[in-house]
């Protein structure tokens, strides 16, 4: 069966620090992967998905970056964090884009 | 550009009672429509979902309707449980565009 990672599960963060969260899946080839950002009593934001290695698509533009390296890790990336960057971030699978979507256990970032 | 409205925003319900949550979508060529329940501080997990060509589907105290005229699907929960407590999300999507048009969310409270 399928299984999806992510880490760090909590992070603190000062403003203007770097970010970087991992997600990994494991149990399928070549998924696709999304990115969600969910602010404190919110709906869910898509901020990237991707299709494969190296291709990226962005929804909403920010100060956050993604990176597909591999197969099944998709990582999320900042180079300098705002107060506005904090809440829930969690990546999702589907086997097509057309496809049921999955949750990893998310991160909760603070950005103080 | 589309949406999806989700009403009520918070529902409470007697234990052992039906609750009922409603959303509408503005996009006629949507097609799937998932629903997942959120507990507090957890990730979105997919409770129950249905195609255009079904128009309702059941899974035990579980139930979606679809109403493709109106454009507007219902989630329905019978003999209400504690654990039924968190916040539900409907969701749709059209297969031109694989991105998940999500509801604001629904708390759902079970009162003893």
């Amino acid at each position: 069966s399928q299984t999806i990672h992510q880490w760090p599960a909590t992070l603190v963060q000062p403003v203007g620090s770097p970010l970087s969260l991992e997600c990994t899946v494991e149990g399928t080839s070549n998924p696709n992967l999304y990115w969600y950002r969910q602010a404190a009593g919110r709906g869910l934001q898509l901020l990237f998905y991707s299709v494969g290695i190296g291709q990226i698509s962005s929804e909403v533009p920010q100060n956050l970056s993604a990176s597909r390296p591999q197969d099944r890790q998709f990582i999320l990336s900042s180079k300098k964090l705002l107060l506005s960057d904090s809440g829930f971030y969690l990546c999702a699978w589907s086997v097509f884009l057309t496809d049921t979507q999955y949750f990893g256990p998310g991160t909760r970032l603070t950005v103080l | 550009g589309e949406n999806v409205e989700q009403h009520p925003s918070t529902l409470s319900v007697q234990e052992g009672d039906s609750a009922v949550i409603k959303c509408t979508y503005s996009d006629s060529a949507s097609n799937y429509f998932p629903w997942y329940k959120q507990e507090l501080g957890k990730r979105p997990q997919l409770i129950i979902d249905i195609r255009s060509n079904v128009g309702e589907k059941k899974d035990q105290r579980i139930a979606v309707t679809l109403n493709k005229t109106a454009k507007h699907f219902s989630l329905h929960i019978t003999e209400t449980q504690p654990e039924d407590s968190a916040v539900y999300f409907c969701a749709s999507r059209t297969d031109s565009n694989y991105q998940l048009i999500w509801g604001a969310g629904t708390k759902l409270i079970i009162k003893p």
